[in-house]
């Protein structure tokens, strides 16, 4: 138990579903991540907030839509999403950026 | 090119014996985490280090700067050793790069 939650483990959605990722952190954390890993890939940096502003943006596509409503919640809103967009959402959170980041058991994600 | 490579990718061992696995890089770092990630997904972090030596428990990490590598040991391995071990560096700001990763799985 890392002290950071997600909600769904697993979830399935066809492409023209909306649906919507959930991470809590419950360390008092000020920093907050999003990532993806795909099959037999690094896992890839998605979002970075900080003080709940996002400071990174990856080049992820407008399908994938983050929202850091406060220090300890993380959303990720999925629309319009593609097959190749199945993997596995990990959510991270810090003290501060570039502090040890602490991994969620994360989303694994099938589109349909 | 992948900025970090682990080697090697897979790993079969049996109990008790000692482990290495490798992490080199191409770029300049701040720091060097070793994580470990188990079956269903959930990501561990082991170490952070910038120069030296960590040891916790049975886990060793060392790094060298100059030769951008470092190495991730396990003394007397076990079943539950059995994960995915991924090194991953920070370039600037918050941004890790990560490997991918070194398959282990120890045999009782």
């Amino acid at each position: 138990e890392t002290g950071v939650t997600q909600t769904p483990r697993h979830l399935v959605m066809g492409m023209t579903n909306k649906k919507s990722l959930k991470c809590e952190q419950h360390l008092g954390h000020n920093a907050m991540y999003w990532y993806k890993q795909s099959a037999k890939k690094p896992l890839e940096l998605m979002f970075v907030y900080s003080l709940e502003e996002r400071v990174e943006n990856n080049s992820v596509p407008s399908r994938f839509s983050p929202e850091c409503p406060n220090s300890s919640h993380l959303f990720l809103h999925l629309h319009t999403l593609q097959p190749e967009d199945s993997a596995l959402y990990l959510c991270a959170s810090s003290q501060d950026k570039g502090d040890t980041q602490y991994f969620g058991p994360g989303t694994r994600l099938t589109v349909l | 090119k992948n900025e970090v490579e682990q080697s090697p990718q897979n790993l079969t061992a049996q109990e008790g014996e000692f482990i290495t696995i490798n992490c080199s890089y191409s770029v300049g770092i701040s720091a060097l985490h070793w994580l470990q990630q188990h079956p269903g997904g959930g990501i561990v972090s082991l170490f952070m280090l910038s120069s030296g030596k960590k040891k916790h428990g049975r886990l060793i990490a060392t790094i060298n700067i100059q030769e951008k590598h470092s190495s991730l040991h396990i003394t007397a391995s076990h079943p539950r050793d059995s994960a995915v071990y991924i090194c991953a560096v920070k370039t600037s700001g918050s941004r890790l790069t990560f490997g991918e990763g070194t398959q282990l799985t120890v045999n009782p």
